[in-house]
């Protein structure tokens, strides 16, 4: 069965540097989306991206974070220079329906970003 | 606004008992999504189900049922005979497609615990 994958699983940083998260979404799918989940807490929106453009973002997703699709498969998140309060889990996600009428968002197994 | 309440924060059972998980959501569309998802242990997020607006029939897919009532604005989680492998956190999400947008709006999610 096709899976969203994510790497690394586990990514170790010092705060003011540069990460870049990793995500390989479903094959035939059309819209792609990151969300964070601090430890203990729900779930939390970042960013959604059809066409190769961002289609919507949150308030958390600053300039400090930009999204790219590099090539036909990978799908990144890049935050520019990382604070300890982005120490969080990073899923990725991605749908395939061509409308929003009738469609699921699969994530992926996260990547643990901790910012020390 | 858009929210998504889960008043139980965390609930122990023991296997075979029934629990219900409740979830209460806001919002001004009348087009609208509502899911399950599960977050076992290991982090990763399942999809469970995904129910629109426009279909309040109740959903049972093997242990699993869903209750979705509009006039209450719930969409309330039966598991029946609770296994330990039911044990996970249980996020219920909005997503206000009438809006034009896809974003997954979570609540705070339940913790359910199995003891054998």
């Amino acid at each position: 069965e096709p899976e969203v994958t994510q790497t690394p699983s586990h990514q170790v940083t010092q705060m003011g540097q540069e990460v870049i998260l990793r995500c390989v979404p479903i094959s035939n799918h059309l819209y792609f989306y990151w969300y964070r989940q601090i430890l203990g807490q729900k779930v939390e929106f970042l960013v959604s991206f059809y066409n190769n453009e961002i289609s919507e973002k949150s308030e958390i997703f600053d300039d400090q974070f930009s999204v790219e699709r590099p090539d036909g498969s990978n799908f990144t998140l890049k935050i520019r220079s990382t604070k300890l309060e982005d120490s969080a889990m990073y899923f990725c996600a991605s749908s395939g329906r061509g409308d929003l009428s009738s469609y699921e968002q699969y994530f992926g197994p996260g990547t643990r970003l901790t910012v020390t | 606004a858009q929210k998504v309440t889960q008043a139980q924060t965390e609930i122990s059972v023991v296997e075979k008992e029934d629990v219900t998980l409740d979830c209460v959501y806001e919002t001004r569309d009348t087009t609208y999504y509502l899911f399950w998802y599960k977050q076992p242990p290991s982090g990763e997020l399942v999809f469970l189900i995904r129910r629109n607006s426009f279909d309040e029939q109740n959903e049972i897919s093997g242990r699993y049922s869903w209750n979705f009532q509009k006039s209450t604005s719930s969409f309330n989680f039966t598991i029946t005979a609770s296994q330990v492998v039911d044990s996970a956190v249980y996020f219920c999400a909005l997503s206000e497609a009438g809006r034009g947008t896809d974003k997954l709006i979570f609540g705070t999610g339940t913790r359910l615990q199995v003891f054998p």
